[in-house]
């Protein structure tokens, strides 16, 4: 059975870094052709693609968001973790982490996790 | 970047009836479409990949089809659990883009 669960902090402060951790079960990163990303989505508005590892280690991000991001992985404990530079208000989004097939969908989603950004 | 845009924005229907989604593409993207299915506070669970494939355990009722830029979804004997936020995804280029969404709204 996959599982993801994100965690993280639930409020940020404006300009501050946002880090948060992926932990899964179910599926190697590993395996050839396994991807994980991240996506986001503002209140009430659409999903948004943020970023990916894949399965050799290699990194893609949004090229809206790319400088702020980094996703890195630790295979031995199962985890992705993604950090967000300068923080905004217009980045107050729920955060998910979902398993990425080769053929690009995402079948499975962690419960994803409702970053508020405010002072 | 591929922008997805989704028709209608939201629709109302009844159980028991029959409704169609569309979204489209800016440019061609072969049959590298999914939809998904998002209730209010819970993730988005993926109903269809490939423009028309069945994710295991996605009850029959769901129809993706289309190639290019013109797809559709389509749902018959709406349930009541069927009303929901439905999301079209792009994964033939990078990077994936996703549709704004259609709210379904029962009548």
């Amino acid at each position: 059975q996959v599982t993801l669960k994100e965690s993280g902090p639930a409020l940020v402060k404006p300009t501050q870094t946002l880090t948060l951790t992926c932990s899964f079960s179910g599926f190697s990163l590993t395996t050839d052709g396994m991807c994980l990303s991240w996506i986001r989505q503002p209140p009430g508005k659409a999903l948004e693609w943020l970023a990916r590892i894949d399965w050799a280690g290699d990194k893609y991000y949004s090229t809206s968001l790319g400088t702020r991001l980094t996703i890195s992985r630790d295979t031995s404990k199962n985890q992705v973790v993604l950090t967000m530079t300068n923080l905004d208000p217009v980045d107050t989004a729920t955060y998910f982490c979902a398993r990425e097939e080769t053929r690009g969908y995402f079948d499975s989603w962690g419960q994803g996790i409702l970053v508020t950004v405010s002072s | 970047d591929i922008q997805m845009t989704q028709s209608p924005s939201s629709l109302s229907a009844s159980v028991g009836g029959r409704v169609t989604l569309t979204c489209r593409a800016s440019q061609t993207i072969s049959k590298s479409l999914n939809w998904y299915q998002q209730k209010p506070g819970k993730a988005p669970k993926l109903l269809i990949y490939g423009a028309s494939n069945l994710a295991t355990g996605v009850p029959s009722r769901f129809t993706g089809s289309g190639s290019g830029t013109h797809f559709t979804l389509t749902i018959t004997s709406l349930q009541p659990e069927d009303f929901a936020t439905y999301y079209c995804q792009q994964s033939f280029v990078f990077p994936p883009s996703f549709g704004q969404g259609t709210k379904l709204e029962i009548k």
